[in-house]
């Protein structure tokens, strides 16, 4: 299979802590992108880095990528109970025609 | 970027029963896909919604099973036929991004099914 696998499964933080999450995937990619689910609803796109990208930011989000160990991480700085959801991380495989998404990590940031 | 519109937001259906579930989308895009989320689970693609022809399907999805329309570029249907508990999920309509295509994907709010 294809689909990235996440962790942690779960995590839990007190609000102002930072949260990271880890992504690994099986294939060569395009590009990998990071989306958040809140309460089971639709999923809202953050941030995509190109495989030939190592970082980006966007606000208070950092997102790292290792093409040679095939993994990627989310941090989320200074966290806040609004950023309590779902965080999903997906890839564009090469030669394929849709995303993978991986399992997923549950974040909760108690205020 | 894009809106979507995807009803019902939610449904309880029996078993044996079919459900249509609806994706309006506020312009035309050339990409639409339909996802399937299991309860606690990930998102998993059932089929493409091809604008004039066939959807493609992915392995463990059939047609018959999950009919799909595509009439125009803003607009299509997800039947999920004979229902039965199995079939109680999150369903997420989806449109590729337009400036470059597919390279980020725009969601629906979801239709979350329980089958009885």
């Amino acid at each position: 299979s294809q689909q990235g696998e996440e962790d942690p499964q779960a995590l839990s933080i007190q609000e102002g802590e930072n949260a990271t999450m880890n992504c690994s995937y099986k294939t060569s990619i395009n590009n990998l992108q990071w989306y958040r689910q809140n309460s089971g609803r639709g999923l809202v796109h953050l941030i995509l880095i190109r495989s030939n990208e190592r970082e980006k930011h966007s606000g208070r989000l950092r997102v790292t990528l290792d093409t040679s160990k095939k993994s990627s991480s989310l941090l989320i700085t200074a966290s806040r109970a609004a950023d309590t959801a779902s965080y999903f991380c997906a890839t564009d495989a090469a030669g394929a025609n849709n995303l993978f998404f991986g399992t997923g990590t549950r974040l909760t940031v108690i205020p | 970027s894009a809106v979507i519109s995807q009803k019902p937001s939610r449904d309880i259906c029996q078993r044996g029963t079919s459900l249509t579930i609806q994706c309006q989308v506020d312009s035309q895009v050339t990409m639409m896909f339909w996802y399937r989320q299991q309860p606690g689970q990930s998102l998993t693609l059932i089929a493409t919604a091809n604008q004039g022809s066939e959807a493609t399907y992915e392995s463990g999805f059939v047609i018959d099973k999950f009919p799909i329309s595509r009439p125009n570029l803003t607009f299509s249907t997800l039947t999920v036929s004979n229902m039965s508990p199995e079939d109680s999920s999150i369903y997420l309509c989806s449109v590729s991004g337009f400036s470059p295509p597919r390279e980020k994907l725009f969601f629906g709010s979801g239709t979350q099914l329980s089958v009885l």
